[in-house]
């Protein structure tokens, strides 16, 4: 199975800063990594597939990057409604895998 | 709208057996290959299941196989996931979600399992 190593589990920011979320891959699954948001009282949200390509109703200030086996989650200015957990995911093969979450907190 | 709506959640004890059902609208399920997510309490997302758009094929993770069976209904448009030997580990919230070529794009609101004696 692959393994995804998300980083770092918890993240505090102001409203208007960017911040970047990091998930390895344990070997490479070329570009087909995911985003998801998840928060309270909500469906989960898919954010990004394929590594970089925004999910229709994303956001512009996400934006994904990264193939083989290093990805990153970077979200510029960030607004009040962004700060929920975020997970990242394979989709190259079966089992899918997820990474372990980055909670993302105002500071 | 895309709505996904989980039932069948509840306590059960170590051993004996559930049924998830996921019912959907506002698109063609038919069309669509079909998954079950789960999320045990305070840890993160772990995919469970996946089954093809016309049921031919599916897919487990190696901790449910010969325990739990993915199946489908196109005429009722509806998913489920039946849950037989169940541990205290498969306590969790379990989410249905539409599988586009592994990219679940979206998610019910889940519904929660709780095997426990």
């Amino acid at each position: 199975d692959v393994q995804m190593t998300q980083s770092p589990s918890y993240l505090a920011a102001s409203p208007g800063e960017s911040v970047s979320i990091s998930c390895k891959a344990s070997k490479s699954i070329n570009t087909y990594l995911a985003w998801y948001q998840e928060k309270p009282g909500k469906t989960n949200k898919l954010l990004i597939y394929s590594g970089s390509t925004l999910q229709s109703g994303t956001p512009s200030r996400f934006s994904g990057s990264g193939s083989g086996t290093d990805f990153t989650l970077t979200i510029r200015s960030l607004e009040p409604e962004d700060f929920a957990v975020y997970y990242c995911q394979q989709h190259n093969e079966y089992p899918l895998t997820f990474g372990s979450g980055t909670k993302l907190e105002i500071k | 709208e895309v709505q996904l709506v989980e039932s069948g959640g509840g306590l059960v004890q170590p051993g004996r057996s559930l049924k998830l059902s996921c019912a959907a609208s506002g698109f063609t399920f038919s069309d669509y290959n079909m998954a079950w997510v789960r999320q045990a309490p305070k840890k993160g997302l772990e995919w469970v299941a996946t089954i093809s758009y016309d049921g031919s094929s599916t897919y487990y993770r190696d901790s449910v196989k010969g325990r739990f069976t993915i199946s489908r209904d196109n005429a009722k448009s509806t998913l489920y996931l039946q849950m037989d030997s169940l541990r205290s580990e498969d306590t969790a919230t379990y989410y249905c979600a539409t599988d586009a070529t592994g990219v679940m794009d979206a998610w019910g609101q889940g519904a929660s399992v709780t095997v426990s004696s």
